[in-house]
């Protein structure tokens, strides 16, 4: 069974710029979480889809959006990007249990590497 | 915010030896996770323990929780230069899974 795909794995931008990241889970899954890594901050709660439903999401302004598809294929969105959002973002896929609550493992890409000039 | 934090935040010992780390968190929780980063890559998972459980094994692992402490720690035995990574806990608060800042391991050869 494939593993969760991310692409691009690396891409730099310059300030200003937007920026559109994709995430393909693993068959089956239904639910995508997307995180942000930076070294300060560490591992950072951006959002959570599900069946194409933005079920949670962290804190974050609102130039950092995203879409789940059909397919459970999603993506995000940053726009207007600033220096501070040169980071790793990482998505992660896991099956909804218990009635939906996502409280079960987590499947991660390799992350997309983001660089903003 | 952060939910979980780890202990130490960097750790280096011989090949062969045991590593442990620690990881405290603030509110109550269902489970509690712990995974492995190597340099730049994904999260793996490694292990889950639910609240009412307080022990668990997986080949060199042994994670334990104690939730009237609020805390659990990773004990690594005969540790391998392959072990060296970052570690990080993991809770679900308000239906999230939300991570520690994570300990480095460093195995020396």
């Amino acid at each position: 069974k494939a593993g969760v795909t991310q692409t691009p794995r690396y891409l730099i931008k310059t300030r200003g710029q937007q920026v559109t990241l994709s995430c393909s889970p693993i068959s089956g899954h239904r639910s995508v979480s997307w995180y942000q890594q930076t070294p300060g901050q560490g591992l950072q709660f951006l959002f959570e889809y599900f069946s194409e439903t933005q079920r949670n999401k962290g804190n974050f302004p609102g130039r950092f959006s995203g879409r789940q598809f059909s397919n459970s294929r999603s993506e995000m969105n940053v726009s207007t990007l600033e220096l501070g959002d040169s980071a790793l973002y990482l998505c992660a896929s896991s099956l909804a249990q218990r009635g939906g609550l996502n409280t079960g493992e987590l499947f991660f890409g390799e992350g997309s590497r983001l660089t903003v000039l | 915010s952060q939910q979980g934090e780890e202990d130490p935040q960097a750790l280096s010992i011989q090949e062969g030896e045991n590593a442990t780390m620690n990881c405290s968190y603030k509110t109550s929780i269902n489970n509690l996770q712990w995974y492995r980063q190597n340099s730049g890559r994904g999260l793996v998972h490694l292990i889950l323990i639910r609240s009412n459980e307080r022990e668990k094994h997986s080949g060199r692992l042994r994670v334990t929780l104690d939730t009237s402490k609020k805390s659990s720690s990773l004990l690594i035995t005969a540790s391998r230069a392959a072990d060296t990574a970052s570690y990080f806990c993991a809770t679900d608060r308000d239906d999230k899974i939300i991570f520690g800042k994570g300990t480095r391991l460093h195995i020396l050869p």
